[in-house]
């Protein structure tokens, strides 16, 4: 199984809304990603999990929180969000520092 | 300061080869990858170089240059298939998952 998978593929939600994004990966992969894109731009890293424990936060507002269950799943819940936050939402793992990151097909997020 | 740039679009026939070129001024450089995605689709993983060469895969090959900054893609055998955004992303030795991304390259495939 060489897949990332996300879900939901697509979600409209209000600024007073909670929701979460989800994603899997069974590659046995330490390393898991979440990284925000806006059109023609390239990914922008948001967190990284490392065996489980956050490692890299890139200055996020704290409307974005997520977490790690466990070494194949990896959250992103949101609350309160602005309209400017409206983007392609991915995630990605890796085996482990410097290895190729692989990604799942997105969310994409529309904020109302 | 960390710094990747490359192309913003390129066009190119189908059938013929081109080449998609990358400079990036990061300090502690350690390697470069390359990744193809298509509109609305995540990136998928194209090529790695660490040492300085080419490596070659099937259609695509990616060639660095430590000493001078530079990489490039080549594509060969161009379908149209091939019509995606290429994007460069260097990693430092501070940090391996943090990618440093280029603002990525816009092939145009024209049959």
């Amino acid at each position: 199984d060489t897949e990332v998978t996300q879900t939901p593929k697509h979600l409209v939600m209000g600024m007073t809304n909670k929701k979460s994004l989800k994603c899997e990966q069974h590659m046995g992969h330490r390393a898991m990603y979440w990284y925000k894109q806006k059109a023609k731009k390239p990914p922008e890293l948001m967190f990284v999990y490392s065996y489980e424990k956050l490692s890299i936060n890139e200055s996020v507002p704290s409307r974005f929180s997520p977490e790690c269950p466990n070494s194949s799943l990896l959250n992103l819940h949101l609350h309160a969000l602005q309209p400017e936050d409206s983007a392609l939402y991915l995630c990605a793992s890796s085996p482990g520092e410097e290895y190729e990151q692989y990604f799942g097909p997105g969310t994409r997020l529309t904020v109302t | 300061g960390q710094n990747i740039d490359q192309p913003t679009e390129m066009t190119a026939t189908e059938g013929a080869i081109v080449q998609i070129n990358c400079t990036y001024q990061t300090s502690g450089f350690n390697g470069l990858f390359w990744y193809q995605q298509h509109a609305g689709e995540a990136p998928t993983f194209l090529s790695y170089n660490v040492l300085d060469g080419l490596e070659e895969k099937g259609r695509f090959s990616s060639f660095l240059s430590r000493s001078k900054g530079y990489s490039y893609l080549l594509l060969k055998e161009l379908q149209m298939k091939d019509s995606a955004s290429y994007l460069c992303a260097g990693t430092t030795l501070d940090s391996n998952y943090q990618l440093i991304w280029g603002a990525g390259t816009k092939l145009i495939i024209k049959p």
